[in-house]
C-alpha cells in the first residue's frame, strides 16, 4: 500500500506569496493531521481532521493558515500571505481510527518550505 | 497536560556499540500510548513501535528493544550493535485518551554512529 503522499517535496517562495501544500492520506484512514517542524519548536500539531471534518485547529498559528479536506483522499494546507518565519518542514500524517487498535500515525515525507 | 522529555540531545557512538535512548513521560491519564519514531537524514518520520499503558511487556525487534516501566514513567529504547544506518533523530511521543489521542513529541535525540 502507498504511504502518505505529500506534494510538493520542496517549495521556495517569496514573502507575500500564497503557498499550498497537499496531502493524500493512506486509503481507509479516518484521521488526518498536519504538523510543522522547526528547530526552535520541534514538531507541532497544527490541525487534524476526522472523516474530513476539522476537529481541532488550535495549533494553527494565525489566520494566514488554513486547511481543508474536501474528501477522504485529499487535504490542503494553505498559507496566505507567506512570511519568512513560516519556513519549516510541514508533515502530513494519517491514522486508521481512535481506540485501542488505532492511534498510530503514519507520516508523509514532508514538504520543506522556504520563504524568502 | 502531557509532556515527553528526552534529556539526551545528542549521542555519538562507534559502530557496534549499544546505545540507549531515554524517554520520560508525564500524564494523569490511565489510558495512553507511547511511540518511537525515527527521522533519518533524508527527513521522513518513520514509525518504529507503539506500546499501550496496559502492556508493560518489553519488546525486542531485531537489534531494537524497548523497556517500558510505568513505575518510573519511562519508555527507553536500545539499539544493539549499532550501525551507521542507525544515524538519525529519534523521537519519543505520547498520546492520551483524555486529549483525543493527539501526539505530544519529545525534542528528539540525535544519534550519530561512526564507522
Amino acid at each position: 500500500d502507498a504511504g502518505v503522499i505529500q506534494s510538493p517535496r520542496h517549495e521556495v517562495t517569496e514573502m507575500g506569496q500564497e503557498v499550498t501544500l497537499r496531502c493524500k492520506p493512506i486509503s481507509g484512514h479516518d484521521y488526518l493531521f498536519w504538523y510543522r517542524q522547526t528547530m526552535m519548536r520541534g514538531l507541532e500539531l497544527l490541525i487534524y481532521f476526522n472523516n474530513n471534518v476539522p476537529i481541532d485547529d488550535s495549533g494553527m498559528p494565525e489566520d494566514r493558515f488554513s486547511a481543508k479536506m474536501p474528501n477522504a483522499s485529499f487535504s490542503t494546507l494553505k498559507i496566505q500571505p507567506s512570511e519568512p518565519r513560516d519556513s519549516a518542514v510541514y508533515f502530513c500524517a494519517s491514522s486508521l481510527q481512535r481506540g485501542p487498535m488505532g492511534e498510530t500515525q503514519y507520516f508523509g515525507p514532508g514538504t520543506r518550505l522556504l520563504v524568502l | 497536560a502531557q509532556k515527553v522529555t528526552q534529556a539526551q540531545t545528542e549521542i555519538s557512538v562507534v559502530e557496534k556499540e549499544d546505545v540507549t535512548l531515554d524517554c520520560v513521560y508525564e500524564t494523569r491519564d490511565t489510558t495512553y500510548y507511547l511511540f518511537w519514531y525515527k527521522q533519518p537524514p533524508s527527513g521522513e518520520l518513520v514509525f518504529l513501535i507503539r506500546r499501550n499503558s496496559f502492556d508493560e511487556q518489553n519488546e525486542i525487534s531485531g537489534r531494537y528493544s524497548w523497556n517500558f516501566q510505568k513505575s518510573t514513567s519511562s519508555f527507553n529504547f536500545t539499539i544493539t550493535a549499532s550501525q551507521v544506518v542507525d544515524s538519525a533523530v529519534y523521537f519519543c511521543a505520547l498520546s492520551v485518551e483524555g486529549d483525543d489521542y493527539k501526539l505530544s513529541f519529545g525534542a528528539g535525540t540525535t544519534v550519530t554512529v561512526r564507522a
